[in-house]
C-alpha cells in the first residue's frame, strides 16, 4: 500500500494544461526531493522531474514539478496524444518502518 | 549508448528462488546506484530495493526484507537481484534502473523489465 496517494484518473484535450497532485507526510515529501516518472504503455518508466522540479535532458518543457509542504505536482501544459500514459511520483522516506523508498499509486491520464 | 539490459523472461514454481541480471553498458557501472523496481500485472510500482555497485552495500524495502538479495559482478558490469520463496504474488514484472551516486537524480535509465511468473 503506497504513502504517497494520486488520483487514479486525469484527462484533458488536446493543447490543455493538466495537473496531477501527489499526497504524502513529513516523513517523504515534507522532507526529501519528488520525482515524476512516465510510464507509456507497455514499456519502462520514464524519468520526467528530479528534485521537485528539475527535467532531465530532452524533456519537454510542456512538463513542470512543483511541491509545497507534504504535496506535489506535476503539470503538463499544451497536453499531447502522446502524453497519455501512467505517472507516478516518487520519493525517499525517512520513517523507520515500510519502504525507504515510495512511488505513489499513479495516475492514468487520457487525452480526450 | 547508456544501456541496461536484463535477462530473460522466467516461470517458476511457488517456494522456489529467481535471480535476474542487468548488464549495464555505456557508463561507469561503479558511478551509480542499482534499483529494483516490480510491478505486478495492472497494478503501480513498487520500489524493492538498491545496491550500491562500488562497495556493495544495499538497501531493502521493509517488505522484502530475508527474501531479496541483490549483489554485483563490477568485472562484467552486471548487478543481480534474487528472490526466494516465491509465491503467486510475485508475479511482476522487474525492472532495473540506474541512479546517479553523486545524489538525488533519480531513476534515469531503465532497463527493459523481465517478466517473473509463479506458478504452479
Amino acid at each position: 500500500q503506497s504513502v504517497l496517494t494520486q488520483p487514479p484518473s486525469a484527462s484533458g484535450t488536446p493543447g490543455q494544461r493538466v495537473t496531477i497532485s501527489c499526497s504524502g507526510s513529513s516523513s517523504n515529501i515534507g522532507s526529501n526531493y519528488v520525482y515524476w516518472y512516465q510510464q507509456l504503455p507497455g514499456t519502462a518508466p520514464k524519468l520526467l522531474i528530479y528534485r521537485n522540479n528539475q527535467r532531465p535532458s530532452g524533456v519537454p518543457d510542456r512538463f513542470s514539478g512543483s511541491k509545497s509542504g507534504t504535496s506535489a505536482s506535476l503539470a503538463i501544459s499544451g497536453l499531447r496524444s502522446e502524453d497519455e500514459a501512467d505517472y507516478y511520483c516518487a520519493a525517499w522516506d525517512d520513517s523507520l518502518s515500510g519502504s525507504p523508498y515510495v512511488f505513489g499509486t499513479g495516475t492514468k491520464v487520457t487525452v480526450l | 549508448q547508456v544501456q541496461l539490459v536484463q535477462s530473460g523472461a522466467e516461470v517458476k514454481k511457488p517456494g522456489a528462488s529467481v535471480k535476474v541480471s542487468c548488464k549495464a553498458s555505456g557508463y561507469t557501472f561503479t558511478g551509480y546506484y542499482m534499483h529494483w523496481v516490480r510491478q505486478a500485472p495492472g497494478q503501480g510500482l513498487e520500489w524493492m530495493g538498491r545496491i550500491n555497485p562500488n562497495s556493495g552495500g544495499t538497501n531493502y524495502a521493509q517488505k522484502f526484507q530475508g527474501r531479496v538479495t541483490m549483489t554485483r559482478d563490477t568485472s562484467i558490469s552486471t548487478a543481480y537481484m534474487e528472490l526466494s520463496r516465491l509465491r503467486s504474488d510475485d508475479t511482476a514484472v522487474y525492472y532495473c534502473a540506474r541512479e546517479n551516486s553523486s545524489g538525488y537524480y533519480g531513476m534515469d535509465v531503465w532497463g527493459q523489465g523481465t517478466t517473473v511468473t509463479v506458478s504452479s
